[in-house]
């Protein structure tokens, strides 16, 4: 069975673009969380979203938005990029979203803001 | 707020030496803890979990042992291999629906 799949791998983009992120979790796994982890930093939660609607936010700007589909994938969007943006960007994906349940981890997008 | 802390790399290490990562959480309840491992060029890959306190986490040799007494999870193997280079993050989960993870620490075990 295919892993949680993100696309792209890499991007380059330049400042005030627009970006989005794609991720397919794992087969059966209704819940997906997006984190944003700069070099040299740990994963920061930006999203959880579990049968298409938003379970939880953290604290990042409006220009993040995400949503989820009807096949539970996912896209993350960034709207006017900063330098500051550049980062692995990872998802997540678990069966349900609940306490304790493992987290599966993507390979990550990496997003160069130039 | 909830967050972690934990000891800052790089960790360089001998092959059979033993390793000790120190993780501190600050947190209000009784949240999870867990270790997470990302190898270079891939994801973060669970490692360890404990859910509840004095609660040991173990796998591949690692051990944790979630102390609520002093906050801590620290990990910890007996003797490294040089596989086992990576970057190790402490990570705090609570509320069910959001992880903090620590800033990472870099491991490098030498031949």
């Amino acid at each position: 069975d295919a892993g949680v799949t993100q696309s792209p791998t890499h991007l380059i983009k330049t400042r005030g673009q627009h970006v989005t992120l794609r991720c397919s979790p794992i087969s059966g796994h209704k819940s997906v969380s997006w984190y944003q982890q700069v070099l040299g930093q740990g994963p920061q939660f930006i999203f959880q979203y579990y049968e298409k609607e938003e379970r939880g936010r953290g604290n990042f700007p409006d220009r993040f938005s995400a949503r989820q589909f009807p096949n539970y994938s996912s896209e993350l969007n960034v709207n006017a990029l900063l330098l500051g943006d550049s980062a692995l960007y990872l998802c997540a994906s678990s069966l349900s979203g609940t306490q304790d349940e493992k987290l599966f981890f993507g390979s990550g997008t990496q997003l160069s803001v130039l | 707020g909830d967050s972690v802390t934990q000891m800052e790399g790089p960790v360089t290490l001998s092959e059979e030496a033993f390793l000790t990562i120190n993780c501190t959480y600050t947190a209000t309840g009784y949240p999870s803890l867990f270790w997470y491992v990302q190898y270079p060029g891939e994801g973060l890959q669970l490692l360890l979990k404990a859910t509840k306190a004095d609660d040991k986490g173990s796998n591949k040799g690692f051990e944790a042992t979630y102390r609520k007494e002093t906050t801590s999870f620290h990990l910890e193997k007996g003797s490294v291999q040089v596989s086992d280079s990576a970057v190790y993050f402490c990570a705090l989960l609570y509320n069910f629906n959001k992880f903090y993870f620590g800033s990472g620490t870099k491991l490098n075990v030498k031949p």
